[in-house]
């Protein structure tokens, strides 16, 4: 497909549990951001990847979340030990570059609910 | 710091009217980007519009421009032409240039009634 793909698309998960949400960018593209964007708010940003490399993982909330992006496309975001409170829709967005004026592509996002 | 608000929680228009989203921002870096998305109910965001800080000129994307105002840090989303489709929310976003974190408002639900 021609754009960012995520899934899966809804996840529940009970509290404790890992979770992997993985995302396809658009080919091609260098820039890879993941955003958490809880009910009725904006997103916020969690961390960015430039092609293989992690430069900024500042909004990451707590070192239960981790993510990886081996070969420069494919990522997945992993969440240990799930808690009520990262149930939110975890947004993927990538963009051709690494300059800041890229337009981010989004994906559909993947629907976390920890019960 | 950076701030981006959005003081329209819901808004109505009417089809084929126009209408005004509002967005200001507060930052403290010279230069940064600004852009507007639109997320359905499908949950994907959709890029708008975008315009920079350096910008003379106003951006237009077809039915969709951007007022901006530097001075009073303003980036307001005009709609011309309401059409059933654009009821959605709409998210105001910055970016410092030389950062790569978008920094989104909390979003504005617009309804267009027939």
């Amino acid at each position: 497909g021609a754009g960012v793909s995520q899934s899966p698309r809804y996840k529940v998960a009970k509290r404790g549990q890992d979770v992997a949400l993985r995302c396809d960018p658009i080919s091609g593209h260098v820039s890879l951001f993941w955003y958490q964007q809880a009910l009725g708010q904006g997103p916020e940003f969690l961390t960015y990847f430039q092609n293989e490399a992690q430069l900024d993982k500042s909004g990451l909330p707590s070192d239960r979340f981790f993510a990886e992006r081996p070969e420069g496309s494919v990522s997945t975001l992993k969440i240990q030990r799930t808690q009520q409170e990262d149930s939110a829709v975890y947004l993927c967005a990538s963009s051709l570059y690494e300059s800041s004026s890229d337009t981010q592509y989004f994906g559909p996002g993947t629907r976390l609910t920890v019960l | 710091a950076q701030k981006i608000t959005q003081t329209q929680p819901g808004m109505f228009v009417q089809e084929k009217e126009a209408v005004t989203l509002d967005c200001t921002y507060d930052t403290s870096d010279p230069s940064y980007g600004l852009f507007w998305y639109k997320q359905p109910s499908s949950g994907e965001m959709i890029f708008l519009i975008y315009q920079g800080s350096y910008d003379q000129q106003n951006a237009t994307e077809g039915r969709y421009s951007l007022n901006f105002q530097k001075a009073r840090k303003s980036a307001n989303l005009v709609i011309s032409a309401s059409q059933l489709g654009d009821s959605a929310m709409y998210f105001c976003a910055m970016i410092p240039y030389g950062f790569n974190k978008f920094y989104f408002g909390s979003g504005t639900k617009l309804n267009v009634k027939p």
